[in-house]
């Protein structure tokens, strides 16, 4: 247990309106991710931080922001949530393991709904 | 660009009938190949790591083995519990931190 908990573990919003999401981890892991997992397309990272204030986009960030002011928080924005950001979020930290390859470590998901 | 293929995409096993999932990649430089599980609803649970050709790692009905271009998750003797959503993701070498992900095996273990 990497000590990494979601929150809301559940949203219904309306297209529009904005959307904050909460990774927070006990365990002062530097790295932090968002990804979004969706049918047909698996998982895919939207933002990571590498540090606080550090961050930078993955592959699907458009329309997505997000915050790291502390190291135990990363926080994920949608400015205007629309119906192709209905998907399951998830949090990860990663830790390096032996060698240098970073295992990632998950959180429970968000499943958030935009109608 | 790095790649993972995962396959097949589904998998429908009788208890007790060991098989063996796939995972396809082409990496600059492998840094780490790793095996992920994942129950409905839950979000990814850590396996193995991998970190170089020839390397096997065990953990009870699951051994996870490695060649230059490809992995294998082989399953023996697989009970309904091991039923779920296999992942595969290489990490590149080089300065690199991010993992590509595969888009997984999903397998259903009948009683």
């Amino acid at each position: 247990d990497a000590g990494i908990t979601q929150s809301p573990r559940h949203k219904v919003t309306e297209t529009g309106t904005p959307v904050t999401l909460r990774c927070h981890q006990t365990e002062n892991h530097r790295y932090m991710y968002w990804y979004r997992q969706d049918p047909g397309h698996g998982l895919r990272l939207i933002h990571y931080s590498y540090g606080v204030k550090d961050t930078d986009k993955g592959e699907v960030s458009d329309g997505y922001s997000v915050s790291r002011s502390k190291t135990e928080d990363f926080l994920l924005t949608l400015e205007s949530a629309t119906s192709s950001q209905t998907s399951v979020y998830f949090c990860a930290i990663s830790e390096p393991g032996g060698t240098g390859g970073y295992e990632q470590y998950f959180g429970p998901g968000t499943r958030l709904t935009v109608t | 660009e790095d790649q993972v293929t995962q396959s097949p995409e589904a998998l429908r096993l009788q208890e007790g009938e060991s098989s063996s999932l796939n995972c396809s990649y082409t990496v600059s430089g492998l840094r780490g190949l790793f095996w992920y599980r994942q129950d409905p609803g839950k979000g990814p649970e850590f396996l193995f790591t991998l970190y170089s050709a020839g390397e096997e790692k065990e953990k009870e009905r699951l051994k996870a083995t490695l060649t230059k271009k490809e992995s294998f998750l082989h399953i023996t003797a697989p009970k309904p519990e091991d039923s779920a959503t296999y992942l595969c993701a290489v990490q590149a070498g080089g300065g690199s931190y991010i993992p590509t992900f595969g888009r997984g095996t999903s397998l259903i273990v009948h009683p």
